[in-house]
């Protein structure tokens, strides 16, 4: 079965440029989650779908930082403009159920802003 | 407000030793999940384990062992008989009953195993 999948797996990009990464969470799945992780504050929760509508998106860092989750089966992350502070791996996670907690992670997206 | 603390930042051990990853955690729900997660080297996190706040029975899953005490709010993570495959990042984690499925991950204790 195939798991969370993401793309791309590696983006290297200029300060300035807009950046959108992406994610398909396992089907049948309704909730979806972006996360962030660095060295310096760990994984960190940006926004939590469920059923396609943005429950909380009180971590995400400030208005350069957007998600949309059209359909079930898809969701982006856009950061613009970006910032060199900006530079992370994204990880999208997918579950099912509301109470679960069991989250699916897939292998993450590394962003470089120079 | 949640909290998890992973004290240890990373430790090294040599193939066969035993290790045990501590975590500590704060909530003030009093139903909650905790869980573990690795990292491996190839970057993805990979679910080991949940526990429900009702349930303080100890697990074992092959080498590896939980050890829940609510009364110091700790869920220790232990290895058996280490091995290099062992080696990655470990994170703990917990969810408060009203938090839907949001996480809040320790810092992550990185595990070296050495042959």
């Amino acid at each position: 079965d195939a798991g969370v999948i993401q793309s791309p797996r590696h983006e290297v990009t200029e300060m300035g440029q807009e950046v959108t990464l992406r994610c398909k969470p396992i089907s049948g799945h309704n909730s979806l989650f972006w996360y962030r992780q660095t060295m310096m504050r760990g994984l960190e929760l940006l926004i939590y779908f469920n059923n396609n509508v943005p429950i909380d998106d009180s971590g995400m860092p400030e208005d350069r930082f957007s998600a949309k989750m059209p359909n079930a089966s898809f969701s982006t992350l856009k950061i613009q403009p970006s910032e060199p502070r900006d530079s992370a791996v994204y990880f999208c996670a997918s579950s099912f159920g509301q109470n679960t907690g069991e989250l699916f992670f897939g292998e993450g997206s590394r962003l470089t802003v120079l | 407000a949640q909290k998890v603390t992973q004290a240890q930042t990373e430790i090294s051990v040599v193939e066969k030793e035993d290790v045990t990853l501590d975590c500590v955690y704060e909530t003030r729900d009093t139903t909650y999940y905790l869980f573990w997660y690795k990292q491996p080297p190839s970057g993805e996190l990979v679910f080991l384990i949940r526990r429900n706040s009702f349930d303080e029975q100890n697990e074992i899953s092959g080498r590896y062992s939980w050890n829940f005490q609510k009364s110091t709010s700790s869920f220790n993570f232990t290895i058996t008989a280490s091995q290099v495959v062992d080696s990655a990042v470990y994170f703990c984690a917990l969810r408060g009953n009203n938090a839907g499925n949001m996480l809040t991950f320790g810092g992550g204790t990185r595990l070296m195993v050495k042959p």
